[in-house]
């Protein structure tokens, strides 16, 4: 079964560092992958989705996330955070077989320090 | 432009008490989703409907718990009796059916909160 694990709950940066979230993903067939952003009291929000086209997504907000097959890695990174990017970031993986069922992660929690 | 409307966004509610919770799905959208977002579990799927046909409620106590689709534009998920471990956010998803250009990504709506005491 597709599954998706996120390393880190919490991740803390300084503003105009580096952003690195990472997501592992488990699944027996060629995925759609997905990040999601969740700002607080709101619902999710999709970031970007690979789907196969090209390994090297490019998402909203200045946010690109690279699909490793060799590595089961689908990390989502931003050269430079702003404190408006400090948020809750899921990844998730399309469940195989035809279904629309989205798996998700259990979420990291981005805090951008000034 | 086109979102999921959940109502309603606050419930505060005493245990015992029915627990209503409706969502209109993005017009077209073919399948329609319940998500139970807890600080402990995280994002839990409850039920998952397409063309208004349930196919997957695997996760939700069966026992107080019921979604259904009355009609293309409402999806309702009840809780009766509720308890306080029921206290969560409740997403509502939809999306297009997958398959051809359509990848599966979802489209939320902002959430009920519920307040079970």
């Amino acid at each position: 079964a597709q599954s998706v694990t996120q390393l880190g709950s919490h991740v803390s940066v300084s503003e105009g560092a580096l952003v690195l979230l990472r997501c592992n993903y488990s699944s027996s067939v060629p995925p759609y992958l997905f990040w999601y952003v969740q700002y607080p009291n709101q619902g999710l929000q999709l970031l970007l989705k690979y789907t196969s086209a090209a390994t090297l997504v490019k998402g909203i907000n200045g946010f690109e996330a690279e699909f490793k097959k060799s590595e089961t890695s689908f990390h989502l990174t931003k050269p430079s955070a702003h404190m408006s990017d400090a948020a809750e970031y899921f990844c998730a993986v399309r469940a195989s077989g035809g279904s629309e069922k989205l798996v998700f992660g259990k979420g990291t929690k981005l805090t951008v320090n000034p | 432009d086109a979102r999921v409307t959940q109502t309603p966004r606050h419930k505060v509610t005493e245990m015992g008490q029915e627990v209503t919770m409706r969502c209109q799905p993005i017009l077209g959208h073919n399948t329609v989703f319940w998500y139970r977002q807890t600080m402990m579990q995280g994002l839990e799927l409850l039920a998952y409907f397409r063309n208004r046909a349930p196919l997957d409620d695997s996760g939700m106590p069966k026992d107080r718990f019921s979604a259904e689709m009355p009609d293309a534009t409402l999806a309702t998920l009840k809780i009766q009796p509720s308890e306080p471990r029921d206290s969560a956010v409740y997403f509502c998803a939809s999306g297009p059916r997958a398959g051809g250009l359509n990848t599966g990504e979802l489209f939320f709506g902002e959430g009920s909160r519920l307040t079970v005491l």
